[in-house]
């Protein structure tokens, strides 16, 4: 089993609908958890931190279920600036190594 | 610098060649990481140093990976005798914080092609 798994996608998404999607994480230990974009052929930048009781930034909005090993992620209002793919991503250990999902794809069509 | 910055950001070897990658993390970033990235692949890990302690190598993929970073700035990984199994993006990214508690920045990146 992976330790970190999304659904690839890809979420295909009229520009203005909302757009939800989950992970999953199999350590329980892990602590600290991230949500990161990474648009084709450019570098993961950082989008967001994922806190216990749930974060908003603008339109995104990321949520923790601990006792369910799962973070969300939800975009309202899709721009088409936001196709992308999202990488959840959960700290590996105490020092610091984090683990990346292979990513959800998200496109945004007029 | 401003960013995590990477060089080259392209590199085509011949098979069996060895090529050095380089990383210059942000200033007073104490944690450096090494990730590599296949077509349509997730991150892998690779490698990270934090602070003086040793490294963490356990994802380097064989013995003729290794890297190192000198006086707790610039890091090169090398790959030595290259196969085209090792053609991939390889990431290098800094963090302030050593304990993962918060994100990383990342480089954008060398594009490895062994041919």
């Amino acid at each position: 089993r992976k330790e970190v798994e999304q659904d690839p996608g890809p979420f295909n998404v009229p520009e203005g609908a909302t757009v939800a999607f989950n992970c999953t994480y199999s350590n329980s230990a892990s602590q600290s958890f991230f949500w990161y974009r990474q648009d084709c052929r450019k570098e993961p930048k950082l989008l967001m931190s994922v806190y216990s009781s749930g974060n908003e930034d603008g339109r995104f909005t990321a949520q923790l279920n601990r006792a369910s090993q799962y973070i969300s992620l939800l975009i309202r209002d899709s721009k088409l600036s936001d196709s992308a793919t999202y990488l959840c991503v959960v700290n590996a250990d105490s020092w610091g190594k984090l683990q990346f999902g292979a990513g959800t794809q998200v496109v945004v069509t007029p | 610098g401003a960013g995590v910055s990477q060089s080259p950001s392209n590199k085509v070897t011949e098979k069996g060649k060895d090529v050095e990658l380089r990383c210059d993390p942000i200033s007073g970033h104490t944690a450096l990481y090494w990730y590599r990235q296949s077509l349509g692949q997730g991150l892998e890990f690779l490698i990270y140093f934090q602070g003086n302690s040793a490294p963490d190598k356990s994802g380097l993929p064989s013995d003729r990976f290794s890297a190192e970073r000198t006086g707790g700035s610039v890091s090169t990984l090398t790959i030595q005798r290259t196969q085209q199994e090792d053609s991939a993006v390889y990431l290098c990214a800094s963090s302030l914080e050593t304990r993962g508690r918060v994100g990383y920045t990342f480089g954008s990146g060398t594009r490895l092609t062994v041919v």
